[in-house]
């Protein structure tokens, strides 16, 4: 049974960077069964796909977010992260991280969220 | 890509059966059979429920069921109980392997 937890800090300054990190126990990030993902969720608001990366190193970005997100993965430590740029007030969200199923397309299993407010 | 559209809320008494519809295009829900459900309480992550439109993943009980006609897709949870109060989203393969999420329902029970 996969399972995942990010981690990053609560509170990034305006024009920042924001780092975050899904560690994945359970599994292997180098599967081929699995797309690794995040999705985010302004506070009150709906689910919003920021993008996934594939074991084969392509990864796959949500076309109406400007090009501000990167994700990359440590595969030595089973891990993968997101970077955000010059974030915003906008950007005050919980970020998921999950995994989209290569089978059925499904988001099957979801870390618990990391709430990050963009606060000066 | 815009997000899939979906009522704000819906509402039923237990035992009842509520519906939730999903609104797409012929570039998401009406192009690929990958629609998915997800429920989410308070406080929560998102819980898979229905994918590939219609199929149940084990544990998730049978009064939830899943449909889909052209370019709209539907959750129907049966036999509503107090527990099954939430928000529902849906979510669609969009090719290219993109997702894009709709805007959530709050079910009530009364």
């Amino acid at each position: 049974q996969l399972q995942l937890q990010e981690s990053g800090p609560g509170l990034v300054k305006p024009s920042e960077t924001l780092s975050l990190t899904c560690t994945v126990s359970g599994g292997s990030i180098s599967s081929s069964s699995y797309y690794w993902g995040w999705i985010r969720q302004p506070p009150g608001k709906g689910l919003e796909w920021i993008g996934n990366f594939y074991y084969t190193g392509i990864t796959y970005y949500n076309p109406s977010l400007k090009s501000r997100f990167t994700i990359s993965v440590e595969t030595s430590k089973n891990q993968f992260s997101l970077r955000l740029t010059s974030v915003t007030a906008a950007d005050t969200a919980i970020y998921y991280c999950a995994t989209l199923a290569a089978a059925g397309l499904k988001f099957d299993y979801w870390g618990q969220g990391t709430l990050v407010t963009v606060s000066s | 890509q815009s997000a899939l559209t979906q009522p704000p809320s819906a509402t039923g008494s237990p035992g009842q059966s509520v519906t939730v519809s999903c609104t797409g295009t012929s570039s998401d829900v009406g192009g690929y059979n990958y629609v998915s459900w997800y429920q989410q309480h308070p406080g929560k992550a998102p819980k898979l429920m229905i994918y590939e439109v219609s199929k149940r993943p084990s544990g998730v009980p049978d009064r939830f069921s899943g449909s889909k006609s052209g370019n709209t897709a539907s959750l129907t949870v049966s036999g509503l109980q107090a527990e099954d109060e939430a928000d529902y989203y849906c979510s669609s393969y969009a090719g290219s392997i993109r997702s894009v999420f709709g805007s959530g329902t709050k079910v009530t029970v009364l």
